[in-house]
């Protein structure tokens, strides 16, 4: 079956720490993989995405993703967090050529001063 | 400017009453869909369309159901709403074609059934 997997449900970090939030899924080729970023009472906002090419993603807000098809990986990586990224974080695969894509349960990033 | 908006951001219902959350996108996506959100469960897929006339059960459908009239909307029908059934509901949409393009994703409608 396919699914994604977010192992850590809460995360915090001091701001100007670095970050990596951890994403795995479960697919039998190589999925469309992708991050989305969920402030409090808004709805999902796309950080960045893959599906071919350089394993390295970059994507806006100074987030970038790897994908590892060995450790079937696609985890979430900043240099130096800031106040304004506490939020919800979603990995997401779409698989094949359907438009259905799976959710993981999200990772909520606190960020202390 | 293209976008794409939920109503009622906040609902509260009572048991056994038919509730119809809205969606509406200006993006001419053909594709839209509907999940729920809760605790520990991340997003769920309710229902999809890829089109005008088609609609598909996705993996929480019990209970929901969609009719896709044209492109623009897509409404969420809670037939006989149920408290197993609040939660928050986010609709989206992606274009189609074989392209990558993520979903771009309202802004959410609460819903409370008591």
């Amino acid at each position: 079956a396919q699914s994604v997997t977010q192992p850590d449900i809460h995360i915090t970090v001091s701001e100007g720490a670095s970050l990596e939030l951890r994403c795995n899924y479960s697919y039998g080729a190589t999925p469309y993989l992708f991050w989305y970023v969920q402030s409090p009472g808004q709805g999902l906002q796309l950080l960045l995405k893959y599906f071919s090419g350089d394993t390295l993603v970059q994507g806006i807000k100074g987030f970038e993703a790897e994908f590892k098809r060995s450790q079937s990986s696609f985890n979430l990586r900043k240099p130096s967090v800031h106040w304004s990224d506490a939020a919800e974080y979603f990995c997401a695969m779409r698989s094949g050529g359907y438009q259905k894509v799976t959710f993981g349960i999200g990772t909520k990033l606190q960020v202390i001063p | 400017d293209a976008e794409i908006t939920q109503s009622p951001r906040h609902k509260i219902t009572e048991t056994g009453r038919q509730v119809t959350l809205a969606c509406h996108q200006t993006w001419n996506h053909n594709n839209m869909f509907w999940y729920r959100q809760d605790l520990g469960h991340g997003l769920r897929l309710i229902h999809y369309s890829y089109g005008v006339h088609d609609t598909n059960k996705g993996e929480v459908s019990d209970g929901y159901s969609v009719s896709r009239s044209n492109t623009e909307d897509l409404p969420l029908t809670l037939e006989s709403a149920a408290s197993s059934q609040t939660s928050v509901y986010f609709c989206a949409s992606s274009p189609s074609g074989t392209s990558v393009d993520e979903q771009f994703f309202g802004p959410g409608t609460r819903l409370t059934v008591l």
